[in-house]
């Protein structure tokens, strides 16, 4: 089975804070996704990365960045963090194995920011 | 732009009472259409992936099929189990850097009550 893990279920922070977020899959996926769920607003793609070092931005990077130095690793960096960046994250990473296009989710990090 | 549409966004059902959700979307060049099953406080769990117009993927009680402009999720004879939010999103295909980039809906809250 293809396992997404987060570094944490659960994060208080401080407004001002440097936060990393850190997502690992064990599937030898290329392509890893980092989104934000909002009530009524669903899930919205902050940044994704298709191989080791590269990154493109999603639709809300504002106020983030990332970093994918190991395949299996791709972390979310809030630089300093603000009250608005309070939210349920969500790692994916994404196969085509089988002929079937898939992205599997981890179990998200919800984070609030005081 | 790319949209997705899902309806209705909530929808109770008695336990055994069949119904079907609904996704309309308009995208350049669908690439996939992807349905999920997600959990309170939990990641998305995949369930299918779509291609063409006129294909259809079962699994249990569930589903999916597709046209040119929407896709329905059909519950048949649902249990209290299968209470979630469904979500649906699309991978559009005509732009060069889709990467695997997915544009999600907002969602339908299925209950089932017994």
């Amino acid at each position: 089975d293809v396992k997404v893990t987060q570094s944490s279920r659960y994060l208080v922070k401080r407004t001002g804070e440097k936060v990393f977020l850190e997502c690992v899959q064990d599937m030898d996926h290329e392509n890893m996704f980092w989104y934000r769920q909002d009530p009524g607003l669903g899930l919205r793609l902050i940044y994704f990365s298709y191989d080791v070092k590269m990154k493109e931005k999603g639709d809300i990077p504002e106020g983030y960045s990332v970093s994918r130095e190991k395949k299996e690793r791709f972390s979310l960096i809030l630089e300093s963090a603000s009250t608005n960046q309070t939210s349920m994250y969500l790692c994916a990473s994404r196969t085509l194995s089988g002929g079937t296009d898939t992205q599997y989710f981890g179990p998200g990090t919800r984070l609030t920011v005081l | 732009e790319d949209q997705v549409t899902q309806s209705p966004e909530a929808l109770r059902l008695q336990e055994g009472e069949s119904s079907s959700l609904n996704c309309s979307y308009t995208v350049s060049g669908l690439r996939g259409l992807f349905w999920y099953r997600q959990d309170p406080g939990k990641g998305p769990e995949f369930l299918f992936t779509l291609y063409s117009a006129g294909e259809e993927k079962e699994k249990e009680r569930l589903k999916a099929t597709l046209t040119k402009k929407e896709s329905f999720l059909h519950i048949t004879a649902p249990k209290p189990e299968d209470s979630a939010t469904y979500l649906c999103a699309v991978q559009a295909g005509g732009r060069a850097d889709s990467w695997g980039k997915l544009q999600f809906g907002a969602g339908t809250q299925v209950v089932v009550t017994p």
